[in-house]
């Protein structure tokens, strides 16, 4: 049983197109996040949902945009993709409790933009 | 603004010897700290985390950390290294609050050699 599942695992696509990565959490989570990874590993947050609700959204263009249909799923939209999109992007899932939770990471989603 | 230093970006040691892998933060309030490990082409994991209380905490495979408050140091050590250690260990510091805005260090590659 994967406890966070990201679909695809690799995304290779133009410029100026748009796309999904769909996360899903079956371990009963409240909040999940979007981190990017970008080419040398650093990793830095994107989003956070805490039960639906956004409540983290760092300086992220508005290219980008989240949405969660349900408390398992935290899905992000990329429009009109440019090439400095090119990351691994991670989905987690934590119960938040005041700030001490273990974030639990998906396997990532390989996006490059071509 | 909370941040994490983390010294060297790579670190080889042989197999048998001990792992040092250093941390710093910086946070204006009591921190929450945290140490992942990302084998490769994998999401992250929880090492382990420091939130309250023994200042010596003990992770998963053999490795532990000490919070230093004096020294705003959060090391990771482990005794006596294995193969399977070889990964990408990340430091991160969370901002008390609903959820955890992990902020991480530029991580440190562990290469283990015979």
């Amino acid at each position: 049983d994967t406890a966070v599942s990201q679909t695809p695992k690799y995304l290779v696509t133009q410029m100026g197109n748009d796309k999904s990565i769909k996360c899903e959490q079956n371990l009963g989570h409240d909040t999940m996040y979007w981190y990017k990874q970008d080419s040398k590993k650093f990793l830095k947050i994107m989003f956070s949902y805490n039960n639906k609700e956004l409540i983290i959204n760092e300086t992220v263009p508005n290219r980008f945009s989240p949405k969660s249909p349900d408390k398992a799923h935290l899905n992000l939209h990329i429009n009109s993709l440019e090439l400095g999109d090119s990351a691994v992007y991670f989905c987690a899932s934590s119960r938040p409790s005041g700030g001490t939770d273990t974030q639990y990471f998906g396997p990532g989603t390989r996006l490059t933009v071509l | 603004a909370q941040s994490v230093t983390q010294l060297g970006s790579h670190v080889s040691v042989s197999e048998g010897a001990l792992v040092l892998l250093r941390c710093n933060y910086s946070s204006s309030v009591p921190p929450y700290l945290f140490w992942y490990v990302q084998y490769p082409n994998q999401g992250l994991q929880l090492l382990l985390k420091y939130t309250t209380g023994a200042t010596l905490v003990k992770g998963i495979n053999g490795f532990e950390a000490e919070f230093k408050k004096s020294e705003t140091s959060f090391h990771l050590t482990k005794p006596s290294a294995h193969m399977s250690d070889a990964a990408e260990y990340f430091c991160a510091v969370s901002e008390h609050g609903t959820a955890s805005k992990l902020t991480f260090g530029t991580g440190t590659r562990l290469q283990v050699t015979l």
